[in-house]
């Protein structure tokens, strides 16, 4: 069974200040995903990270894959205002000769908030 | 494009009732999901339907049923709804299931169950 940690699951912080959270999953995977949601909105998806060392860049926001580690982490730079919501990171299973159809694991998802 | 549509945005219900959530898309995918969101939870997967004719259960299906209606629709019922069903419901696709870079959600549908 699959299963995702991310860690912290609430960061207040500061704004102008850096940030990392991360992602921890339990079983082989070569895709995992990053969403923002914002209170009562659907999931926005943020970044597609498809192999080890994949890393990716938007505005403040930076993700990174180490599969090998089975951790994913998603930097935050600067942080604004505006970056304050949850975060999830999502792991789809790898199977050998098969195929997972797509179906994607979450972690509990990190609140974040962004504080002048 | 609307991208992934979902009826009712509301819905309350009484202990006991039915209901059906209706989802679609517009975007030619294959593969189509149902998740539960509940609180410090994340989104567990309930149904899916990795092509047009196919479904299979997930993670928590109990108390749910699922029907691939054609390519665009895939629909979610409540046969009797429990207060432990109490929850947002999203729908989601992608094109692909295995080559697929990325899944598209739906903007939900909150379900309260008294």
């Amino acid at each position: 069974e699959l299963k995702v940690e991310q860690n912290p699951l609430f960061l207040s912080m500061q704004e102008g200040k850096n940030y990392t959270i991360y992602c921890n999953y339990s079983t082989t995977s070569d895709r995992l995903y990053w969403y923002r949601q914002d209170p009562g909105k659907s999931l926005e998806s943020l970044f597609v990270l498809l192999s080890n060392g994949a890393v990716k860049q938007e505005g403040r926001l930076m993700a990174s894959l180490d599969t090998k580690a089975r951790l994913s982490t998603l930097h935050i730079t600067a942080a604004v205002h505006d970056l304050s919501a949850t975060y999830f990171c999502a792991v789809v299973i790898s199977y050998a000769g098969g195929t997972s159809y797509g179906k994607l694991t979450f972690g509990q998802g990190t609140i974040l908030t962004v504080h002048p | 494009n609307a991208g992934v549509t979902q009826t009712p945005k509301f819905q309350v219900l009484k202990t006991g009732q039915s209901m059906t959530l209706q989802c679609a898309q517009d975007m030619n995918h294959n593969s189509m999901y149902w998740y539960r969101q509940d609180p410090g939870m994340g989104l567990r997967l309930i149904y899916y339907s990795a092509s047009e004719g196919t479904t299979d259960k997930g993670e928590v299906p109990n108390g749910y049923n699922v029907s691939r209606l054609n390519k665009r629709e895939f629909s979610l019922r409540l046969e009797s709804a429990a207060p432990s069903q109490t929850s947002v419901y999203f729908c989601a696709s992608n094109l692909q299931g295995y080559f697929s870079n990325e899944q598209f959600f739906g903007p939900g549908t909150r379900l309260t169950v008294l």
